[in-house]
């Protein structure tokens, strides 16, 4: 079965500062990867997305992230955060046509 | 495009009583149908999955008879939680796919039961 670790609960970075949140996946075959956000009260939304190609995905909202196969990783960077920024990030498995599977998330704070 | 809607945002009934929450794909339409429930602090745990026109098919440990999931149209599934009590006072997201492995979710539903 599917699993998605995120190991951080809680991240905090000064506005300005570089990003990267942290997610392992453990999948049998070819896996669909993604990265949500979420703030209080709210639904989710999408910030990107792997399927295949290119290990280096860009999102919106200026984050990035990569698909490392060997590490069973799928990190979330950003280079500079925003204080609009701070929010639950999750990242989720799929396999083709299966269900979504999250990680825990982990809240980014972000201070000025 | 991909939008998808909740309604209501929130609701909140007393124990004992029923609730529906409608979830619609306003601009696709979507072969599948999926409805999450999220705990305070919690991730999304996947409830149950619901093709338009046929039984939804529910996750290990969710009770069928407690959440009907109905999914008349290929635009609009209902979540109805019947005899409701306050241990399933919650945030409820639903959400949609219209092909390939993207879902599109809604802004969620917060029940509370008093």
């Amino acid at each position: 079965a599917q699993s998605v670790t995120q190991p951080d609960i809680h991240i905090t970075v000064s506005e300005g500062a570089s990003l990267e949140l942290r997610c392992n996946y453990s999948y049998g075959a070819t896996p669909y990867l993604f990265w949500y956000v979420q703030s209080p009260g709210q639904g989710l939304q999408l910030l990107l997305k792997y399927f295949s190609g290119d290990t280096l995905v860009q999102g919106i909202k200026g984050f990035e992230a990569e698909f490392k196969r060997s590490q069973s990783s799928f990190n979330l960077r950003k280079p500079s955060v925003h204080w609009s920024d701070a929010a639950e990030y999750f990242c989720a498995v799929t396999g083709n046509g299966n269900k979504l599977v999250f990680g825990a998330g982990t809240i980014l704070r972000v201070k000025s | 495009g991909a939008v998808v809607s909740q309604h209501p945002s929130r609701v909140i009934c007393k124990s004992g009583t029923s609730v529906k929450i409608e979830c619609r794909s306003l601009d696709f339409q979507a072969t599948t149908m999926f409805w999450y429930r999220q705990f305070p602090k919690q991730s999304l745990m996947l409830m149950a999955t619901s093709n338009e026109g046929s039984k939804a098919t529910y996750e290990q440990g969710v009770e069928k008879d407690k959440f009907l999931i109905n999914h008349a149209s290929l635009t609009l599934s209902t979540l109805t939680v019947t005899s409701a009590h306050p241990e399933d006072s919650s945030f409820y997201i639903c959400s949609a796919r219209r092909s390939g492995n993207e879902q599109y979710f809604g802004p969620g539903t917060r029940l509370t039961v008093t």
